[in-house]
């Protein structure tokens, strides 16, 4: 079946610092991926998505890229700030629209 | 827009007792509404997939006497926990999606049962 596989947190970064989390993943056939944010006492947030091999989802200064050869679906940011401090959740969906989530990765950014 | 929300937050109830948890999308109307299950430390789990009007999906190993979900409206979705014991304590996390394929969540309702 499908599985998604990400770092274990939490993370913990300085203002300003560069920010990877690193997601790789399993399924059968050609899955999109998607990167969602939790903050405090929030739903979960869609961040980015791609939907094919190569592309790459951006949103709010994150990045991500679909990487089918190495199966992998990395966040980065270059710049982290205090407001991002949350947990990501690396996700995938196969047929019928389900997602299968990652465990989440908790990210605190200090000042 | 695209706010969904959950009643209550927090629960806490007696072994053998039934909790009911509402899942509710305020500015769209919700085709399909599905539910998870999240244990500290770990994935979020679907438990079902349920569509306006008709009979829930459930993924394999959920227990649908145990998990009643009903989903009368295109705004309104319930779970209800029957003879809850403390293994059924956990967080539960309800998702909405119109007629994209997008999923918008609800801030989770967490479960505690003594």
């Amino acid at each position: 079946g499908n599985s998604v596989t990400q770092m274990e947190g939490p993370v913990t970064l300085s203002e300003e610092a560069f920010l990877t989390i690193n997601c790789t993943y399993t399924a059968t056939g050609y899955p999109s991926l998607f990167w969602y944010v939790q903050y405090p006492g929030e739903g979960l947030q869609l961040l980015l998505k791609a939907t094919k091999a190569d592309d790459k989802g951006s949103n709010k200064g994150f990045e991500a890229t679909y990487r089918k050869e190495t199966t992998s679906f990395h966040l980065e940011k270059g710049s982290v700030q205090v407001s991002d401090s949350a947990v990501y959740f690396c996700a995938l969906t196969g047929g019928g629209n389900k997602l299968t989530f990652g465990t989440g990765t908790q990210l605190k950014v200090e000042l | 827009g695209a706010v969904v929300s959950q009643h209550p937050s927090w629960v806490i109830c007696k072994s053998g007792t039934s909790v009911k948890i509402e899942c509710r999308s305020l500015d769209f109307q919700a085709t399909t509404m599905f539910w998870y299950r999240q244990f500290p430390k770990q994935s979020l789990m679907l438990m079902a997939t349920s569509n306006e009007g008709s009979k829930a999906t459930y993924e394999q190993g959920v227990e649908k006497d145990k998990f009643l979900i009903n989903h009368a409206s295109l705004t309104l979705s319930t779970l209800t926990v029957t003879s809850a014991h403390p293994e059924d304590s956990s967080f539960y996390i309800c998702s909405a999606r119109d007629w994209g394929d997008e999923q918008f969540f609800g801030p989770g309702t967490r479960l505690t049962v003594l």
